[in-house]
């Protein structure tokens, strides 16, 4: 029972252009999102999050929009950099849950 | 500011036997999560402990089980070892264990089981 869906396996931009990797959800109990990058051999690393309560958050040349009605949420990279290929990862919780439901991951390849 | 460490990054073992997989947790952290991550897909939540009890389990049987020490530490150990039990397993420490609480991931320790 896959509750969070990343249904784009992989995505390759051109450095300086948009990313935008999207995310869906079927539990309308989630009330937090994040994402999580990932290089190889090393943990996912926390990039952002938001909160149902909100429908976008900006950190840099990273956002992350949520909407709610659709159950989706996307994280758009502006520019893209050759460092931002990794795998991410889409993550949600409810407020009183204690486990994170993720994504199967989205591969960015950013070409120089 | 230490991060999260896990032992050993790497290990290979035979159906049946046991692993015991180890982690320290952030400093001012006390909640640490497992999770299994196969191979091409996302990290399933194993479970969590808290005050050095299991404070919630995902869908795993009972031959995971885990303990947290009174500095934070982990482990998990799984017993009788099965192929499907090949993976990336992650530690994840973080503030409290509820909620908005953003977790802090280790390496990984990889499993092999043949």
């Amino acid at each position: 029972d896959q509750q969070v869906k990343q249904n784009s396996p992989s995505l390759s931009v051109q450095e300086g252009r948009i990313s935008i990797l999207n995310c869906d959800y079927t539990n309308s109990m989630f009330d937090y999102f994040l994402w999580y990058k990932k290089y190889p051999a090393e943990g996912p690393t926390f990039l952002i999050s938001i909160s149902s309560i909100k429908d976008k958050n900006e950190d840099g040349r990273f956002t992350v929009f949520l909407n709610k009605s659709a159950k989706h949420l996307s994280l758009h990279i502006v520019p893209s950099q050759p460092g931002d290929s990794a795998v991410y990862f889409c993550a949600a919780i409810w407020n009183t849950g204690n486990q994170f439901y993720f994504g199967t991951g989205t591969s960015l390849t950013v070409i120089p | 500011e230490t991060g999260v460490t896990q032992s050993p990054t790497h290990l290979i073992k035979t159906r049946g036997q046991q692993v015991t997989l180890r982690c320290s947790s952030q400093s001012g952290h006390n909640t640490v999560s497992w999770y299994q991550q196969a191979l091409g897909q996302g990290p399933q939540f194993i479970f969590q402990y808290y005050r050095e009890e299991e404070n919630g389990r995902g869908n795993f049987p009972p031959r995971f089980s885990g303990l947290q020490f009174p500095n934070y530490s982990s482990e998990l150990n799984v017993n009788a070892l099965e192929l499907d039990d090949s993976a990336l397993y992650l530690c994840a420490s973080s503030r409290g264990r509820a909620g908005a609480n953003v977790l802090t991931f280790g390496a990984g320790s990889r499993l092999t089981v043949l």
